[in-house]
């Protein structure tokens, strides 16, 4: 069955710029993460939805950062006034919250921006 | 807090040899769950192994195999046979259940490179 997608797969964008990062999870998954992947690093945890409750904020680095997540499917991740250090790779993964196995994720290809 | 501490920034192994890749955590919680995930240079985050921390028994998959310590809140991650396709980074990660929310927290990984 087809996987977590995102789009586009590469962003360049002029410093200042907004920008919007899109994210399809795999049907019928109710979580869905975001992290941020910076050259040579981890995975920094950004932001988490699960269903219908509250998203789990606590990752944002700044109030430049927010998503949404549409009748608890897409998701969108937006950077308002782009900075070079935004530089990254945003990966997105969903996962499913019923049954008692692992919540194992999976992943999407990925965003690689690049603030110019 | 949570923790999660990969020593090993780059190993390099010999192809059909094993590698062990290292990575400790820090938690003061007691059902968890343990995962590793590859990302090749294709970017695609791809799950290698998961573990239960109240399994006793380490888990296999393959050529892949964990050495889980709980006590020593040590999982390392054993390659056997290893093969060019290997060749990847390796990412540890702890995921935590709380009251319906699962979240997960990543090490900074292991650049592994199998040579020919």
């Amino acid at each position: 069955g087809a996987g977590v997608s995102q789009s586009p797969s590469n962003k360049v964008t002029e410093k200042g710029k907004d920008v919007e990062l899109r994210c399809d999870p795999i049907s019928g998954h109710t979580a869905l993460y975001w992290y941020r992947q910076s050259l040579g690093q981890g995975l920094e945890f950004l932001i988490y939805f699960q269903g219908n409750s509250a998203p789990d904020k606590s990752g944002l680095p700044s109030d430049r950062f927010s998503a949404e997540r549409t009748g608890g499917s897409v998701s969108t991740l937006t950077i308002q006034r782009t900075q070079q250090e935004d530089s990254a790779v945003y990966l997105c993964a969903s996962s499913e919250t019923t049954g008692d196995q692992p919540r194992t994720q999976y992943f999407g290809p990925g965003t690689r921006l690049l603030v110019l | 807090a949570q923790t999660v501490t990969q020593s090993q920034p780059e190993m390099s192994v010999q192809e059909a040899e094993t590698v062990t890749l290292s990575c400790t955590y820090d938690t003061s919680e007691n059902n968890y769950y343990l995962f590793w995930y590859k990302q090749p240079p294709s970017r695609q985050m791809i799950l290698v192994i998961r573990q239960e921390a109240y399994k006793q028994q380490n888990a296999t998959e393959n050529r892949f195999s964990v050495n889980f310590q709980k006590a020593a809140k040590s999982f390392s991650l054993k390659i056997s046979d290893s093969q060019l396709g290997d060749t990847a980074m390796y990412f540890c990660a702890f995921m935590k259940h709380s009251t319906g929310t699962y979240k997960y927290i990543f090490g900074t990984g292991t650049r592994l490179k199998v040579l020919a």
